[in-house]
């Protein structure tokens, strides 16, 4: 079964840009969250999205957002792009159980560099 | 708004176990015990979970003790491509996607 997969892998923007990222789940699996890692503040968790609704939100500011498509492949935006949105970003999916036990796999991330 | 505690790092040699140790002490009846592991700039890989009773596959064993209050991640054979940040996390399933990564622990596996 193919891992969760992420375009692009690299990116390079300049403040003030807009960028899109792609997320393609698991296959079988409807849930798909998107996290933030940069290394002064760790992973932090942004949105997660499950069969076209986002369940879950993190605390970001509104420049961040995504969506889910009925296939459950995601993607995230971030407008306007700030120089302290560099990081990489990586996104996970599951079955999307609530309750019990729901296993996230994650991708191998997208790099953003912003200058 | 992690709820488990982990030292910051450990070293271990090659084909000696690492055992890495999990403060959970906080712990709800209904929160699994999680580990994952991340080697630099890829994506977390999952490792193993558990609630109550201790695991194994084929990657790790997880040893849970009887107070669910804290927990040890065994790599029976410690490999240089072990070294990694490994995160333990509590989770109870209804967090819609949010897990909550600590700082974990850097594992170095020296030859």
């Amino acid at each position: 079964k193919a891992g969760v997969t992420q375009t692009p892998r690299y990116l390079i923007k300049t403040r003030g840009q807009q960028v899109t990222l792609s997320c393609s789940p698991i296959s079988g699996h409807r849930s798909v969250s998107w996290y933030q890692q940069t290394p002064g503040q760790g992973l932090q968790f942004l949105f997660e999205y499950f069969s076209e609704t986002q369940r879950n939100k993190g605390n970001f500011p509104g420049r961040f957002s995504g969506r889910q498509f009925s296939n459950s492949r995601s993607e995230m935006n971030v407008s306007t792009l700030e120089l302290g949105d560099s990081a990489l970003y990586l996104c996970a999916s599951s079955l999307g159980a609530i309750g019990g036990t729901d296993t996230q796999y994650f991708g191998p991330g997208t790099r953003l560099t912003v200058l | 708004d992690a709820k488990t505690t982990q030292p910051p790092s450990m070293d271990c040699a090659e084909g000696r176990a690492a055992n890495l140790p999990c403060n959970h002490s906080t712990i709800s009846g209904n929160e699994y015990v999680y580990w994952y592991r991340q080697i630099h700039s890829q994506g977390p890989q999952y490792i193993i979970h558990g609630l109550k009773n201790n695991e194994t596959n084929e990657m790790a064993s997880l040893i849970i003790t009887e107070d669910r209050k804290s927990s040890t991640l065994i790599l029976p054979h410690a490999t240089l491509r072990d070294t990694a940040v490994y995160y333990c996390i509590s989770d109870r399933g209804s967090t819609l996607g949010r897990l909550y990564f600590g700082r974990g622990t850097q594992l170095t596996v020296w030859p």
